[in-house]
């Protein structure tokens, strides 16, 4: 199983980002996934759920309204569309199997 | 659901045995509670889930317990490598809520 996330960088507040996750390893459409975000020197949040079908999406409150978690199933591939970004988004951000695999983070920065 | 850990940070050395504690604020179902470790500068892994489960290659000296509101995770023997962080998790419904951490640290 590898989880490979990528997208992020620095973005001034109010902009956009999106991120990627590229599963390999294993049979993507099997399985729900996750993102989980770490702010520096803070504890783990979780962030976004989508179903295996990506039929169903569950978020944050502190998201919610702002971000989209998506899969593509014939790519093996999933998104996270951050829209009006905070300073409090500020965070590496994960994307997880379930919660069973992990990949390694890809840094988000909001700040002007 | 909201998860509390204890202690914030524990200080022992290899070879000792540590404890570690995480109580909800409801009575939750032990099957979708989860422990994970994560070491410095690098991504969390899973450890339990189950409240009791080892997940796929971890060693024996890791284990989980508990029901209810309060659930465990001892290591039998500290190894140099098990100092990290270790979160609890709750998983069954969304938000998928993790405590806020136990930083174990070499005495």
């Amino acid at each position: 199983v590898h989880l490979v996330e990528s997208g992020g960088g620095l973005v001034q507040p109010g902009g956009s980002l999106r991120l990627s996750c590229a599963a390999s390893g294993y049979t993507f459409t099997s399985h729900e996934m996750n993102w989980v975000r770490q702010s520096p020197g803070k504890g783990l949040e979780w962030v976004s759920y989508i179903s295996d079908s990506g039929s169903t999406m569950y978020y944050a409150d502190s998201v919610k309204g702002r971000f989209t978690i998506s899969r593509d199933n014939a790519k093996n591939l999933l998104y996270l569309q951050m829209n009006s970004l905070r300073a409090e988004d500020t965070a590496v951000y994960y994307c997880a199997r379930r919660f069973d695999r992990w990949g390694q983070g890809t840094l988000v920065t909001v700040s002007s | 659901i909201v998860l509390t850990q204890s202690p914030g940070t524990l200080s022992l050395s290899p070879g000792e045995r540590a404890t570690l504690s995480c109580r909800a604020s409801q009575s939750i179902s032990a099957g979708y509670l989860a422990w994970h470790q994560q070491r410095p500068g690098q991504a969390p892994r899973l450890l339990i889930y189950g409240a009791s489960i080892r997940a796929t290659g971890i060693p024996d000296r890791f284990s989980g317990s508990g029901s209810g509101t309060d659930f465990t995770l001892t290591i039998s023997r500290l190894e140099p490598e098990d100092f990290a962080v270790y979160y609890c998790q709750y998983y069954r419904s969304s938000p998928y809520s993790f405590g806020q951490g136990t930083k174990l640290e070499i005495k």
